[in-house]
């Protein structure tokens, strides 16, 4: 069965400090993959996508995320945090199937 | 309409009683998801529409749970004689296809008192 894990369920930073979160799946052939962001009292909206080409893919607000298929990872980078950036951070990768999301991890970023 | 549409956006309800949550999709959208969002417990899924075919009800957490998409547009989650542990954000998602980005609704806060 597909599956998707997310290993950081909370993030606490400073601002400026470096982040990833990570996330792996268990799919197997093509796959697309999301990272969604959930700011406090908002819906959910996408962060970026990866469908083919370029692994290594930006998203909006600084963040990119890197595709990795021998790992089976899709983790999410930004340099340096916001105290904007706080919010909970859903990976979901999809294949043939249903959008299946991970946990989540909440991110507190402190000024 | 532009977005995804979810009514009504609370919905207080005594345990036992039944409940219907509405979700208007982005027209042309032939797939629909709705998940239950709980503190601590990430996205759950319950249901998925695609198209015509045959829903993928195996996220639903018991029979209480049903859900249906008329005309291929809007879907209605009933929950029967709700219970506390109900109480959630209920989101409903559209998407132009599978494997296409999945737009969300506002979601509807449902309390169980």
């Amino acid at each position: 069965a597909q599956s998707v894990s997310q290993h950081n369920h909370h993030v606490i930073l400073s601002e400026a400090a470096s982040l990833e979160l990570g996330c792996n799946y268990s799919y197997g052939g093509t796959v697309n993959l999301f990272w969604y962001v959930q700011y406090p009292g908002q819906h959910l909206q996408l962060l970026l996508k990866y469908f083919s080409g370029d692994p290594l893919v930006k998203g909006i607000k600084g963040f990119e995320a890197e595709f990795i298929k021998s790992k089976f990872s899709f983790n999410l980078r930004k340099p340096s945090v916001q105290w904007s950036d706080t919010a909970e951070y859903f990976c979901a990768p999809i294949n043939t199937d249903k959008l299946i999301f991970g946990t989540g991890t909440r991110l507190q970023v402190f000024p | 309409g532009a977005g995804v549409s979810q009514s009504p956006s609370n919905k207080v309800t005594e345990k036992g009683k039944d409940v219907e949550l509405r979700c208007d999709p982005i027209s042309g959208h032939t797939a629909l998801y709705w998940y239950r969002q709980s503190l601590g417990q990430g996205l759950e899924f319950l249901i998925y529409f695609q198209g015509n075919s045959a829903p993928d009800k195996s996220g639903l957490p018991s029979d209480r749970f049903s859900a249906e998409r008329t005309g291929g547009s809007v879907s209605t989650l009933t929950i029967q004689r709700t219970q506390q542990e109900d109480s959630a954000v209920y989101l409903c998602a559209s998407s132009p296809g599978q494997g296409f980005q999945t737009f969300f609704g506002q979601g509807t806060r449902l309390t169980v008192v």
